[in-house]
Parts: C-alpha cells; sequence; structure tokens
C-alpha cells in the first residue's frame, strides 16, 4: 500500500524567506505526486503536479525517486502564501489520492 | 463555470440517526471521489465512481457508509446510526473521463455527531 508523510505539521516563516515543505512517499510502483493547497475558507485545489514539470505562484517540486521525495519549495514567501499543504500521490493508472498529513505554512509580515 | 457543490454545508445530528450528504460533480465530469478530512485521520479516500462501472469502494470504514451515484452525475453518501467519530468534513471531488485528469473538490461538508 501506498504512503505519504509529511514530517512537518507547522512552518512560520517570515515574508521574503524561503520555505521548503517536506513530503516523503513510499511505493513500489511509478506514482504520480501533487501538492494541494488550501487557502482559508476555501476549497482545496491543486497547486502543481510532478509530471507538469511547472512551476506556480512561484512554487516547485522535484520529484526524487531515489530518496523516494517531493519537497515544495519556494525562494520569497509571501504572505498570501499562508495556507495548509497536502502532498498526494496517486499511483500510475490509478485513481484514488492518497494524502499526506498536511503542513500549515504560515508566513509572517 | 460551477464548481463541484455540496450540501448540506453543516449538519449537526445525534449520535445513532442516519444522514445523507449530497455532491453535485461539474457537468461532463464522469470521475466522482468521496474524502473524508477529520483532524485524526488527516484526508481519507472513501469511494470513487467511474461512469457505468462498479465503484471502488475500498475506502468506507465501516458498513455503516454507503453512497451511490444516480444517472452518472449527483452522488449521495450515507453514514447509518452515526457515531461521534464520524465527525469530521467530507469532501467530494470530480474529474473528467481519464483517471489522470485533475480532480476538482467541493466546498465540503462539515459533520457533527453529538
Amino acid at each position: 500500500a501506498q504512503r505519504v508523510t509529511q514530517p512537518e505539521k507547522l512552518l512560520s516563516v517570515f515574508k521574503g524567506a524561503p520555505v521548503e515543505l517536506k513530503c516523503n512517499y513510499s511505493y513500489s510502483g511509478s506514482p504520480e505526486l501533487f501538492w494541494y493547497v488550501q487557502y482559508s475558507r476555501q476549497r482545496l485545489q491543486l497547486l502543481l503536479r510532478h509530471i507538469s514539470r511547472e512551476s506556480i505562484k512561484g512554487f516547485t517540486a522535484d520529484l526524487n525517486k531515489g530518496e523516494t521525495s517531493f519537497h515544495l519549495k519556494k525562494p520569497f514567501a509571501q504572505e498570501e502564501d499562508s495556507a495548509m499543504y497536502y502532498c498526494a500521490l496517486r499511483r500510475a493508472a490509478g485513481n484514488k489520492l492518497t494524502f499526506g498529513g498536511g503542513t500549515r505554512v504560515l508566513v509572517k509580515p | 463555470g460551477a464548481g463541484v457543490s455540496q450540501s448540506p454545508s453543516n449538519k449537526v445530528t445525534e449520535k445513532g440517526k442516519d444522514v445523507e450528504l449530497r455532491c453535485d460533480p461539474i457537468s461532463g465530469h464522469t470521475a466522482l471521489y468521496w474524502y473524508r478530512q477529520s483532524l485524526g485521520q488527516g484526508l481519507e479516500f472513501l469511494i470513487y465512481f467511474q461512469g457505468n462501472s462498479a465503484p471502488d469502494k475500498s475506502g468506507l470504514p465501516s458498513d455503516r457508509f454507503s453512497a451511490e451515484r444516480t444517472g452518472g452525475s449527483v452522488s449521495t453518501l450515507t453514514i447509518q446510526r452515526t457515531q461521534q467519530e464520524d465527525s469530521a468534513v467530507y469532501l467530494c471531488a470530480s474529474s473528467p473521463s481519464r483517471t489522470t485528469d485533475t480532480q476538482y473538490f467541493g466546498p465540503g461538508t462539515r459533520l457533527t455527531v453529538l
């Protein structure tokens, strides 16, 4: 069975500082990895997915199969980045998402 | 266009009562998912519908939980004989036909079992 671990429940950084959210997974196949974000009073929404290899809102994430990690990074955090972030895995050609426990990011002015 | 909608937004019930939660997916989306978001368990998969195929019920925590999807559109999640541990936010998501497509989430139904 697959598993996703986000070791940090809370990350507090100052505006302009770099932020990195850790995500590790366990799965024997070739998974699809995602980052979802939930801003205050808003619904869960996709931030980025590894197959797109894109930067969204200044965030990037690289899939490291050797370390089974998919860490999310942003070089200069903004106050509007304060939110709950979830790493998720989907088996290749699978359907359901397996989520990590989530990391709350607080960006202080 | 309209996103995934869920009703009610909040539901308070007494232990032992049955509840029904509704999800309206995005028009044209053939895949529909139910997840549960709770303090102790995080975000958990419950059930998945894809077109006319048999649903994947592997995430349902007990036989008190059931779901149906009528006409390939609206879905209802039913919890019978509710327990306090059922208290959570129940999220619905939908996606277009291919399983590799992005899942779009609804606002959720917050269920509180007293």
